[in-house]
C-alpha cells in the first residue's frame, strides 16, 4: 500500500543549529513533492516545491532535497530560531496525476 | 479577499444533528480542497472541486458527508447525523489549478458532543 511517513515524535534542537526533518514515501511514483508548515490552529502554509527531477531546492534558510532511490525528502532549516517552532508536513503528488497526499507531520521545537 | 476564510471558526454541536461548513476560497483559484484533520494528525483528503467540472469525492467517509461549490466560488461541506468521530478540524484549500501550491484557511475546529 502507499504511505507517506515522517517522524511522528518532535524534534528538540537549540536556537542556531541545523534541523533536519525527514518524509519517506512507498509505492509512489511521484511527480513533485511539496513541504508545508503549520502553526497550532492554523491553516498550513505552503514553503517549497521540488520536482522528481530535482536533487535539492533552496529559499533563504531552507533546503529540501528529493532522493527517488532512496525515496526519500530531507527538509533543513539552517541557523534555525524559535519562530520556526511549528509543525512540517511534506505532500507528495505522484505521476498518476492523483490528489496530493499529506503525511502526518513532524513538530519541530526550536529552543533558545 | 486577500486568502482562504472558513466559517465558523469553531461549532459545538450535538450527537445526530446536521452542520455546515462554509469556505471562501482565494478569488480566481480554479480548484477547491477539503480536507479533515483529527488532534495530532496529518490531514485527510476529503473533496476536490475544479471548475465546472465533476466534484472528486473519493475521500469522503460516509454518505453523511456531502460537499458542493457554486461556480468557482463559495463551497459549503455538510455533515448528516453527524457522530463524535467527526470532531475534528476541517480545512478547506484553493489553488490556482489541480495541485499547485495549495493556500489554506485557518480551518473549522468541529466537536461533536
Amino acid at each position: 500500500s502507499q504511505k507517506i511517513e515522517q517522524n511522528s515524535e518532535a524534534l528538540n534542537i537549540q536556537e542556531g543549529k541545523t534541523a533536519t526533518l525527514t518524509c519517506n514515501y512507498t509505492n509512489y511514483s511521484p511527480a513533485y513533492l511539496q513541504w508545508y508548515r503549520q502553526d497550532p490552529g492554523r491553516g498550513p502554509v505552503f514553503l517549497l516545491l521540488i520536482r522528481e527531477n530535482e536533487k535539492e531546492k533552496r529559499k533563504e534558510r531552507l533546503k529540501v532535497t528529493f532522493d527517488t532511490t532512496l525515496k526519500q525528502s530531507l527538509f533543513h532549516i539552517t541557523a534555525s530560531q524559535p519562530a520556526d517552532s511549528a509543525t512540517y508536513l511534506c505532500a507528495l503528488r505522484d505521476n498518476a496525476g492523483n490528489m496530493l497526499t499529506f503525511g502526518g507531520g513532524t513538530r519541530l521545537m526550536v529552543k533558545p | 479577499g486577500a486568502g482562504v476564510s472558513q466559517s465558523p471558526s469553531n461549532k459545538v454541536t450535538e450527537k445526530g444533528k446536521d452542520v455546515e461548513l462554509r469556505c471562501d476560497p482565494i478569488s480566481g483559484h480554479t480548484a477547491l480542497y477539503w480536507y479533515r484533520q483529527r488532534l495530532g494528525q496529518g490531514l485527510e483528503f476529503l473533496i476536490y472541486f475544479q471548475g465546472n467540472s465533476a466534484p472528486d469525492k473519493s475521500g469522503l467517509p460516509s454518505d453523511r458527508f456531502s460537499a458542493e461549490r457554486t461556480g468557482e466560488s463559495v463551497s459549503t461541506l455538510t455533515i448528516q447525523r453527524t457522530q463524535q468521530e467527526d470532531s475534528a478540524v476541517y480545512l478547506c484549500a484553493s489553488s490556482l489549478y489541480f495541485n499547485n501550491e495549495q493556500f489554506f484557511g485557518p480551518g473549522t475546529r468541529l466537536t461533536v458532543l
